[in-house]
């Protein structure tokens, strides 16, 4: 059964404290991996999509990675407007374009 | 451009009626997914459109159907409403593997 986990589900940062989110998963056929950021009450916010293991991208203060099993969010010198629930979700070759979606991770950064 | 807007924002009804809820997705943008999130959990997918057609669907009884127009715009009914239906529904719109969000409806089930 295809399944995603994150962890931890709440973090609370000090202000420039940097740290990482984890996003661990077993699908069949990765066809992408997904991070978006929720703010309470509204739509997910899409940051990142990465395809292939080693892959890499950069926003700002965050940076993803993704391995074979598991994909990380690097969170650099946070600031207290990065607190939010960070998603991760999976799309998996044979279910077409669903998205499985993890519980989240629960941000503060404390200034 | 616009983003993915959906209507209306907010929703109360008592237990056993019906719900429309609506989704006008990115221009451009001929799929349209619908999702449910409960409060502390990650969205759930209840449906996906292309191009009028249902290509997937998810773990939701049939009380829970919807249908895209051939402007792209969707709608998400559910019949004999239950309090677990409380939830946040949201509406992606892509054009190739990205989903983007629009802001939800929040349905209160009283």
């Amino acid at each position: 059964e295809d399944q995603v986990t994150q962890s931890p589900e709440a973090l609370r940062l000090q202000e420039g404290e940097s740290s990482s989110l984890n996003c661990s998963y077993t699908v069949s056929g990765l066809r992408g991996l997904f991070w978006y950021r929720q703010d309470p009450g509204k739509g997910p916010e899409f940051l990142f999509t990465l395809y292939s293991a080693g892959e890499e991208k950069e926003k700002e203060r965050l940076k993803a990675t993704l391995t074979k099993k598991e994909s990380f969010l690097h969170i650099t010198a946070p600031k207290p407007e990065d607190s939010a629930t960070y998603l991760c979700a999976v799309q998996a070759g044979d279910t077409g374009n669903q998205f499985y979606f993890g519980t989240g991770t629960s941000l503060t950064v404390i200034p | 451009d616009a983003g993915v807007t959906q209507s209306p924002t907010h929703l109360i009804k008592t237990r056993g009626q019906h719900v429309t809820l609506r989704c006008s997705p990115i221009s451009g943008h001929k799929s349209v997914s619908w999702y449910q999130q409960v409060l502390g959990q990650g969205p759930q997918f209840i449906f996906q459109y292309y191009e009028k057609e249902e290509r997937g669907r998810g773990n939701f009884p049939d009380r829970f159907s919807a249908r895209q127009f051939p402007n792209y715009s969707s709608e998400l009914n559910v019949n004999a409403l239950l309090l677990g239906d409380s939830a946040l529904y949201l509406c992606a719109s892509s054009l190739s593997d990205t989903q983007y969000f629009g802001p939800g409806t929040r349905l209160t089930v009283l």
